[in-house]
């Protein structure tokens, strides 16, 4: 079965820093770039980055570039989300995402659409 | 990066179609095919509905289909059934590796 776990969220105080991670399964995690997506408290989905399969690209919203860092580590199948001077408004659910066609696609490949959620981890920002 | 935009609620009776817009720029959602739409039932994770504008993932039910024309794109849920009752997002590819959401619709089984 094809699986998302992520883990690390949790209560900061603002200017914080936090490590999210997401364990994968049953896919060839190395071959699909991934995504994490955030959601605020009653509020709507927000793509917050994107990572190529390999690791050399990594994409942002304008609303975290230069504060969070995306990477992966493809020998533990696990994607990262390394978040600094963290914010109130940071405060969400966070998931991660994998994109629905591998970058080893033949023929017909969709990309930019993610097919595969996690049930996300909490990350609060509060004094 | 601007959001998408979806009308914030929709509402339809059993066995109804409800069509959901999603209205964006030639620079996303009118640029590209990369238009997703996502289901979220209340605290659980988004399940992918559309991709690629119209096209469905296995599993997903006929009676949910896409289309676009210009810069807007439409979710249309036919035979609407109890379990249809949750929160629909837009999603398009940005340029430059960039992807935006809409800020969803709440679809209401009367």
């Amino acid at each position: 079965e094809v699986q998302v776990v992520e883990s690390g969220g949790g209560l900061v105080q603002p200017g914080g820093s936090l490590r999210l991670s997401c364990a994968t399964s049953g896919f060839t995690f190395r071959y699909y770039a991934m995504n994490w997506v955030r959601q605020a408290p009653g509020k709507g989905l927000e793509w917050v980055s994107a990572i190529s399969d390999s690791g050399d690209g990594t994409y942002y919203a304008d609303s975290v570039k230069g504060r969070f860092t995306i990477s992966r580590d493809n020998s533990k199948n696990t994607l990262y989300l390394q978040m600094n001077s963290l914010r109130a408004e940071d405060t969400a659910l966070y998931y991660c995402a994998k994109e629905l066609s591998s970058t080893r696609c033949v023929g017909s490949c969709y990309y930019y659409h993610m097919d595969v959620w996690g049930k996300g981890t909490t990350v609060t920002i509060s004094s | 990066q601007s959001a998408l935009t979806q009308p914030p609620s929709a509402s339809g009776s059993p066995g109804q179609s409800v069509t959901i817009s999603c209205t964006g720029t030639s620079s996303d959602l009118g640029g590209y095919n990369s238009v997703s739409w996502y289901q979220q039932h209340p605290g659980k994770a988004p399940k992918l509905l559309i991709y690629e504008v119209s096209q469905r993932p296995s599993g997903v039910p006929d009676r949910f289909s896409g289309s676009r024309s210009g810069n807007t794109a439409s979710l249309t849920v036919s035979g609407l059934q109890a379990d249809d009752e949750a929160d629909y997002y837009c999603s398009s590819y940005a340029g430059s590796n960039n992807r935006v959401f809409g800020g969803g619709t709440k679809l209401t089984v009367l």
